[in-house]
């Protein structure tokens, strides 16, 4: 069946400007979560819903970030102000339960210029 | 969650199985072993998990010594697209503690 899906796959964007990223889960999971990878760094959790809630926003590095989810199932996460150091690989994850195994979409590579 | 360690780097021939270690010496009763990898430019995919037993499925096995401070991923055939990070992750698989926590992996990089 069809996987995580994230959309765009690629972004450059200017400094300063404000960049949304999308991520469609698997249908029917009702987990969702929010990592970054750096160049050459591991992955960091950024935030997790269970539904539309957020019960972990732990790893949103500032209140730049934020991150909604609507109906149970698409995930947006909206960076404002984007800066240098927001370049990186953003992945989403779900899983049909927060207990159960967590399955990774493709990634957006945002680069901020 | 406990900690993992893993090698940094190993290679394995073609067609060998390739066989990965991972130590979590940490580990407390109800934390499960998992292990992804990644392959350049793509994201994690899921590979196997376990809790106590051993574990078959079409991709690899995992064999989880009978403390559970160690674990190995065994790839029976490898084959070029095996090339990839691999990381060993324990996870308690409750509610609370949902994140995934990536430490470094092991690169393993299978000769032609």
């Amino acid at each position: 069946g069809a996987g995580v899906s994230q959309s765009p796959s690629n972004k450059v964007t200017e400094k300063g400007k404000d960049v949304e990223l999308r991520c469609d889960p698997i249908s029917g999971h009702t987990a969702l979560y929010w990592y970054r990878q750096s160049l050459g760094q591991g992955l960091e959790f950024l935030i997790y819903f269970q539904g539309n809630s957020a019960p972990d926003k732990s790893g949103l590095p500032s209140d730049r970030f934020s991150a909604e989810r609507t109906g149970g199932s698409v995930s947006t996460l909206t960076i404002q102000r984007t800066q240098q150091e927001d370049s990186a690989v953003y992945l989403c994850a779900s899983s049909l339960t927060a207990k159960d195994t967590q399955y990774f979409g493709p990634g957006t590579r945002l680069t901020v210029l | 969650d406990a900690k993992t360690t893993q090698p940094p780097s190993m290679d394995c021939a073609e067609g060998r199985a390739a066989n990965l270690p991972c130590n979590h010496s940490t580990i407390s009763g109800n934390e499960y072993v998992y292990w992804y990898r990644q392959i350049h430019s793509q994201g994690p995919q899921y590979i196997i998990h376990g809790l106590k037993n051993n574990e078959t499925n079409e991709m690899a096995s995992l064999i989880i010594t009978e403390d559970r401070k160690s674990s190995t991923l065994i790839l029976p055939h490898a084959t070029l697209r095996d090339t990839a990070v691999y990381y060993c992750i324990v996870r308690i698989s409750n509610f609370g503690n949902e994140k995934l926590t990536f430490g470094t992996g092991t690169r393993l990089t299978i000769i032609p």
